[in-house]
């Protein structure tokens, strides 16, 4: 079975610029929360989606969003880039809430 | 604000060796505790605990929660060079309007030598 894939796997951007991130969750998972991993520190959550909606929103800016399309997959965008957002972000999804979650691989983002 | 403290930082141990490591937090309605492996990028899932006093076991890699103290202790005995990797503690809240977000502690880096 394909884990929780995202694209692309590496990113380089500059400030000002727009991203957007994708993941594939489980095949038959809802839920795919969103979050971004600093060098040297744990996973924070930026995102969760359920059944299409957005049902918890970490402390980030209205720079970040995103969406769950009909087929679960998700988007997180971020416009605006700054350099404080260069990070791994994690797409992890799960078959319900507050269920065991998968990660992804990550999307590396460097802003330059 | 729910918190996750993990201890130590870092350890260095030779093959062979066990080791502990530690795992205290603060949650609003704790739901579950959850240990992850990250060593390049995606955390890969090692247990998730409930129950206090209940032991999960997989190989050499076992894990404990106390609820009445809120820490959990993810042990590996006669460790070897693959176990080297970032070991991340989360906490998951329960319902009553919640999120079910995971919080993450900072991790414990365990290096492993031959």
């Amino acid at each position: 079975d394909a884990g929780v894939t995202q694209s692309p796997t590496h990113l380089i951007k500059t400030r000002g610029q727009h991203v957007t991130l994708r993941c594939s969750p489980i095949s038959g998972h809802k839920s795919v929360s969103w979050y971004q991993q600093v060098l040297g520190q744990g996973p924070q959550f930026i995102f969760q989606y359920y059944e299409k909606e957005e049902r918890g929103r970490g402390n980030f800016p209205d720079r970040f969003s995103a969406r769950q399309f009909p087929n679960y997959s998700s988007e997180l965008n971020v416009n605006a880039l700054l350099l404080g957002d260069s990070a791994l972000y994690l797409c992890a999804s799960s078959l319900r809430r507050g269920e065991q979650s998968d990660f992804g691989p990550g999307t590396r983002l460097t802003v330059l | 604000e729910d918190k996750v403290v993990q201890s130590p930082l870092s350890l260095v141990v030779h093959e062979g060796d066990t080791v502990t490591l530690n795992c205290s937090y603060e949650v609003t309605n704790f739901r579950s505790l959850l240990w992850y492996k990250q060593e390049k990028k995606a955390p890969t899932f090692l247990f998730m605990l409930t129950s206090s006093g209940i032991e999960k076991k997989s190989g050499r890699l076992s894990s404990i929660l106390d609820k009445k103290e809120l820490f959990s202790i993810l042990n590996i005995t006669a460790t070897q060079t693959g176990d080297s990797a970032v070991y991340l503690c989360a906490v998951v809240p329960g319902s009553g309007g919640s999120n079910y977000k995971l919080t993450f502690g900072k991790g414990t880096l365990l290096t492993v030598n031959p």
